[in-house]
């Protein structure tokens, strides 16, 4: 069964800090990934989709990479403003099956 | 932009009452999901539907649960008797197609059963 995992579970930095956060999974058979950002009590608004051939996308201050070889993904965000302080989520898609797996977030909060 | 809806936001409801869920996906889309999160956990699936049928659904997807497309633009998720630990915010997703797609959520549903 696929789990995903997001490390650090929270993250507090001070604006204009260039931040990474980090996705593992244990099945690297993934067809892609999805970051997603979610503000407290919301829906999750899509922010990155990866394909399982490309290596990264990026929009805007935002740059997503992935290694599926190695189970990992990583979300770059580029000189942090307080709005971008949420849970951001990873969600992976395995050949098998048509669903994300989701990992349990990491919360963000950018200081003024 | 177009985006998925749902309504009603928030439902309250007493345990052993029958609640539906509804969802309008984006309207070129053909895939359809429901997902919960239950408060401070994760977002876990629920059932995927495509061409009128349900195509996956997960462990926690029982009897209780059924869902529907009544038409062209609705996508319903009933519970038939609900429990104490259905409280959870429901979340509807559509896309265009099926694992290559980008899919995209809409701002759920928040169930609170008493």
């Amino acid at each position: 069964k696929q789990e995903v995992t997001q490390i650090p579970a929270a993250l507090s930095v001070p604006e204009g800090e260039n931040l990474v956060l980090n996705c593992s999974f244990t099945d690297s058979a993934i067809y892609n990934l999805q970051w997603f950002r979610q503000d407290p009590g919301k829906g999750l608004t899509s922010l990155l989709l990866i394909q399982s051939s490309q290596r990264e996308q990026t929009s805007g201050r935002l740059n997503a990479s992935l290694d599926k070889s190695s189970g990992r993904s990583t979300l770059y965000i580029a000189a942090s403003q307080p709005g971008d302080s949420a849970t951001y989520l990873c969600a992976v898609i395995t050949y098998n099956f048509n669903k994300f797996y989701f990992g349990s977030g990491t919360k963000l909060n950018v200081k003024p | 932009e177009p985006e998925v809806t749902q309504t009603p936001s928030h439902q309250v409801t007493q345990m052993g009452q029958e609640v539906i869920l509804r969802c309008v996906p984006i309207s070129n889309h053909l895939y359809f999901y429901w997902y919960r999160q239950i408060l401070g956990q994760k977002v876990e699936f629920l059932v995927s539907f495509y061409n009128n049928e349900i195509s996956e659904k997960s462990e926690i997807f029982d009897d209780q649960f059924s869902v529907e497309r009544p038409d062209g633009s609705n996508f319903t998720l009933k519970i038939r008797s609900t429990k104490l630990e259905d409280s959870a915010m429901y979340f509807c997703a559509s896309s265009e197609c099926a694992q290559g797609c980008e899919q995209y959520f809409g701002p759920g549903t928040r169930l609170t059963v008493t």
